[in-house]
């Protein structure tokens, strides 16, 4: 298997614009997370889904970031209007049947 | 919820030196725990797990015990390499029934030949 697949690997923005952020998960796993990772508050979860369904957004920031999985094997994460304090490394993970994750490479986002 | 707590990095060794990164949980329950090892410039890989008390967690020399007792999940290497050098996560889930994980605040290991 070709294990979690982020697009882009890189983006660079100006604030005030939107990103959009990509993944497919493993073929097979039904739960999906989306991640935010930054030098100050570290390992943060944004979102969750389950086949396909949001179960927790309690983590995302502010109504600026969305996140959507319109089919099992891709997700978005948008976040509109973008702002500098948005910069991190945004990761997807995904799960089968176990608690155990595997994650993507990571989309680094800089926001000038 | 469920909480981890891992020591303050980095540690920094020399090559063939013993590792010892510790991890205290609290939780409600007997979760499953984990331990991720992000190498610089990419995702968290899952290292090893241990899914029950007593259980012994090991993969690529590595190893970590379930002690419920003392509720930890130290990790440990006999003899760490440069190639060993990265940021290493404890994890459990976040809560009961719940499938998300809280991850520790990560520990930087440098090795040095």
């Amino acid at each position: 298997d070709a294990g979690v697949i982020q697009s882009p690997r890189h983006e660079v923005t100006e604030m005030g614009q939107e990103v959009t952020l990509r993944c497919k998960p493993i073929s097979g796993h039904d739960y999906l997370f989306w991640y935010r990772q930054t030098m100050m508050r570290g390992l943060e979860l944004l979102i969750y889904f389950n086949n396909n369904v949001p179960i927790d957004d309690s983590g995302m920031p502010e109504d600026r970031f969305s996140a959507k999985m319109p089919n099992a094997s891709f997700s978005t994460l948008k976040i509109q209007p973008s702002e500098p304090r948005d910069s991190a490394v945004y990761f997807c993970a995904s799960s089968g049947n176990l608690y155990e994750q595997y994650f993507g490479p990571g989309t680094r986002l800089t926001v000038t | 919820g469920n909480s981890v707590t891992q020591m303050e990095g980095p540690v920094t060794l020399s090559e063939e030196a013993f590792l010892t990164i510790n991890c205290t949980y609290t939780a409600t329950g007997y979760p499953s725990l984990f331990w991720y090892v992000q190498y610089p410039g990419e995702g968290l890989q899952l290292l090893l797990k241990a899914t029950k008390a007593d259980d012994k967690g090991s993969n690529k020399g590595f190893e970590a015990t379930y002690r419920k007792e003392t509720t930890s999940f130290h990790l440990e290497k006999g003899s760490v390499q440069v190639s060993d050098s990265a940021v290493y996560f404890c994890a459990l889930p976040m809560d009961t029934g719940r499938r998300a994980l809280t991850f520790g605040s990560g520990t930087r290991l440098q090795v040095q030949p």
